[in-house]
């Protein structure tokens, strides 16, 4: 079946870094969707992205879809400590269902 | 305010125990998903209902049913709950569908002892 696969798994940042994960797949999808999770709450949607080779942004935060169809990156510019959490990639699957990544853990160096 | 709340948020139940999780969306929204989310299985779709008494099977729906006789409730009940069943519940709401994304709630923490 259809598998969503990110990395890297967990990351550990400083202020003001710049990050950079990304979502993979065998199979193509039309969609893809970018959640932030924190601790004790639901995911929250923070990019949506419907076309091949489109970036979007939303504040610090950028996303593209990868040309191939195959493919998503969520790029974070400048790190800020409410930045961490886990953020997963998500693309729709057949039966009204939702593919989701594993997620890519964000935690702040001591 | 996301307009969609769970309740209860925990809840401890011993197995063999049936309980009933509820989902109310104040967004008049078509679409709405139960998840559970489980650390090394990420979220699972359980059941997901597209209009009132319409609802279908997920991915992990052995175990749980679903009811929704109103657009703004969507209850989750565990016949017989068992420690296998111990995780955290999401639900969720879509205008559209599932292609443009969902609003989350905050989650019930259900432990089965």
């Amino acid at each position: 079946g259809q598998q969503l696969n990110q990395s890297p798994q967990s990351m550990f940042i400083q202020e003001g870094e710049d990050v950079s994960m990304n979502c993979t797949s065998s199979s193509i999808f039309n969609t893809w969707l970018w959640y932030k999770q924190d601790p004790g709450e639901g995911p929250v949607l923070l990019i949506a992205l419907y076309k091949a080779g489109e970036l979007t942004s939303n504040g610090r935060l950028t996303a593209q879809f990868g040309i191939t169809r195959k493919d998503s990156f969520l790029n974070i510019s400048a790190s800020i400590p409410s930045d961490v959490g886990i953020y997963f990639c998500a693309g729709p699957g057949s039966n009204y269902q939702l593919i989701w990544g594993a997620g890519t853990k964000l935690i702040i160096k001591p | 305010d996301a307009g969609i709340t769970q309740s209860p948020r925990h809840k401890v139940t011993e197995t063999g125990t049936p309980v009933t999780l509820r989902c109310h969306q104040t967004e008049n929204h078509r679409y709405m998903y139960w998840y559970r989310q489980d650390p090394g299985h990420g979220l699972r779709l359980i059941h997901y209902s597209y209009g009132v008494k319409d609802t279908d099977k997920g991915e992990v729906s052995d175990g749980y049913s679903v009811s929704r006789s109103k657009t703004e409730d969507f209850l989750l009940t565990l016949e017989s709950a068992t420690s296998s069943q111990t995780s955290v519940y999401f639900c969720a709401i879509s205008e559209r569908g599932h292609n443009y994304g969902y609003t989350f709630g905050s989650g019930t923490r259900l432990t089965v002892v």
